[in-house]
């Protein structure tokens, strides 16, 4: 078990840029989440997958992001035409279901600035 | 809509010191409750949860925290403070199975010798 990981771990781009994080979650995982967390505040969920299904969306998520975990492994998190306002940190998590008891496992995330 | 309420932005103890840190949650039913550590820059790290049963529970590290219902509350606490402990420290809480979290905005703890 090495835990969750996420990349890079640090992304400095140009405002309209286009970036993209990857996370792979704890081995046989299903549960995978997004979250931003912004200076001063906790984190935000952003989405979640079961497997493939990506089940659900926060209106947080504008229609510039856009998550996928294809093969339900590893997911991908694209942010297009990046704004100052996306700089935060984003948080990956997994989780295993059906369990006694869901926790989430985070990973270090990726820190996203935009200039 | 579920909340989840840390009073303290921050809080400063003597090394050896004892510690409680606040959480209250806004929520129908009782939720799973968390508390998470996160050190600068880095990822959060599970402490202790509660789900069900004893109110009193044990986590990592030596710390404790008890779920109030009639509060609604689940404070964190540790009897004697290291300086390793310095970070912030988010209370989360979820629905009753399998859903996402809500976080408090973190109390950042601070250490001094």
């Amino acid at each position: 078990d090495t835990g969750v990981s996420q990349d890079p771990r640090h992304k400095i781009t140009k405002r309209g840029q286009n970036v993209t994080f990857r996370c792979d979650p704890i081995s046989e995982h299903n549960r995978l989440y997004w979250y931003r967390q912004t200076l001063g505040q906790g984190p935000e969920f952003l989405t979640y997958f079961q497997n493939e299904a990506q089940l659900e969306k926060s209106r947080l998520l504008s229609d510039r992001f856009s998550a996928e975990r294809p093969k339900g492994s590893f997911s991908t998190l694209e942010i297009q035409r990046t704004e100052q306002g996306d700089s935060a940190m984003y948080l990956c998590a997994s989780s295993l279901l059906p369990g006694p008891q869901e926790t989430q496992y985070f990973g270090p995330g990726t820190r996203l600035l935009v200039l | 809509a579920q909340s989840v309420t840390q009073p303290d932005i921050h809080i400063t103890v003597s090394e050896g010191a004892s510690l409680e840190l606040r959480c209250n949650y806004s929520y129908g039913a009782t939720p799973y409750l968390f508390w998470y550590v996160q050190s600068p820059g880095q990822g959060l790290q599970l402490l202790l949860k509660y789900f069900s049963g004893d109110t009193l529970v044990q986590g990592i590290k030596g710390f404790e925290a008890e779920f109030k219902r009639s509060q609604s509350s689940f404070n964190l606490r540790k009897p004697s403070v290291h300086w390793s402990d310095a970070a912030e420290y988010f209370c989360a809480v979820a629905p009753l199975y399998g859903n996402k979290l809500v976080f408090g905005a973190g109390t950042i703890l601070r250490v001094k010798s």
